[in-house]
């Protein structure tokens, strides 16, 4: 597709669970980030790729999330042993290169919700 | 550190009236970049607009137009004669210019729900 996509756009998981999403970027974007958007909040940053390379995981919340995106493209947010304050929208983006200048495009999300 | 504040919550208008959405910023990069986005309720951030900190000009694209101030160090989106389908949460984001991996990611403010009624 021509957007960010990512999969599953809803999952509900139990607490304690490991759950992993997914992001497929635009096709040939050097950068990669994920964002973490709490109801009624503004997204808040996770981590940055630039190809294969994650360059930037300090908006990481705990070692429970891990995201790696190994050969430059798809990439997947991992979180292990769910808690119900993970719940909220996991945003991908993408952009052309890593320079300010460059527009990001946000996918749709993958709403989280721990029961 | 960066940061964007977005005072407005939420504004309520009747479907033609004009709405203006608020946003102020803080960094310390001297060349920095800010956007206007729309979430609808798909959740999808749809980009709008991106500005330059060195461009001061103001900029209309159809019924939005936004208003540039760097001495205040706003931001600002006016929907002119809104329409039902403008109804969504508007972000304000910054980026830095600088090409050092923290400088590329959005600092975002906390959203403007925008609901225009018919």
């Amino acid at each position: 597709g021509a957007g960010v996509s990512q999969s599953p756009r809803y999952k509900v998981a139990k607490r304690g669970q490991d759950v992993a999403l997914r992001c497929d970027p635009i096709s040939g974007h050097v950068s990669l980030f994920w964002y973490q958007q709490a109801l009624g909040q503004g997204p808040e940053f996770l981590t940055y790729f630039q190809n294969e390379a994650q360059l930037d995981k300090s908006g990481l919340p705990s070692d429970r999330f891990f995201a790696e995106r190994p050969e430059g493209s798809v990439s997947t947010l991992k979180i292990q042993r769910t808690q119900q304050e993970d719940s909220a929208v996991y945003l991908c983006a993408s952009c052309t290169g890593s320079f300010g200048i460059d527009t990001i495009y946000f996918g749709e999300g993958s709403w989280l919700t721990v029961v | 550190a960066q940061k964007v504040t977005q005072a407005q919550t939420e504004i309520s208008v009747v479907e033609k009236e004009d709405v203006t959405l608020d946003c102020v910023y803080e960094t310390r990069d001297t060349t920095y970049y800010l956007f206007w986005y729309k979430q609808p309720p798909s959740g999808e951030l749809v980009f709008l607009i991106r500005r330059n900190s060195f461009d001061e000009q103001n900029e209309i694209s159809g019924r939005y137009s936004w208003n540039f101030q760097k001495s205040t160090s706003s931001f600002n989106f006016t929907i002119t004669a809104s329409q039902v389908v403008d109804s969504a949460v508007y972000f304000c984001a910054l980026r830095g210019g600088s090409i050092k991996a923290a400088g590329n990611k959005l600092t975002f403010g906390g959203g403007t729900r925008v609901l225009v009624k018919p």
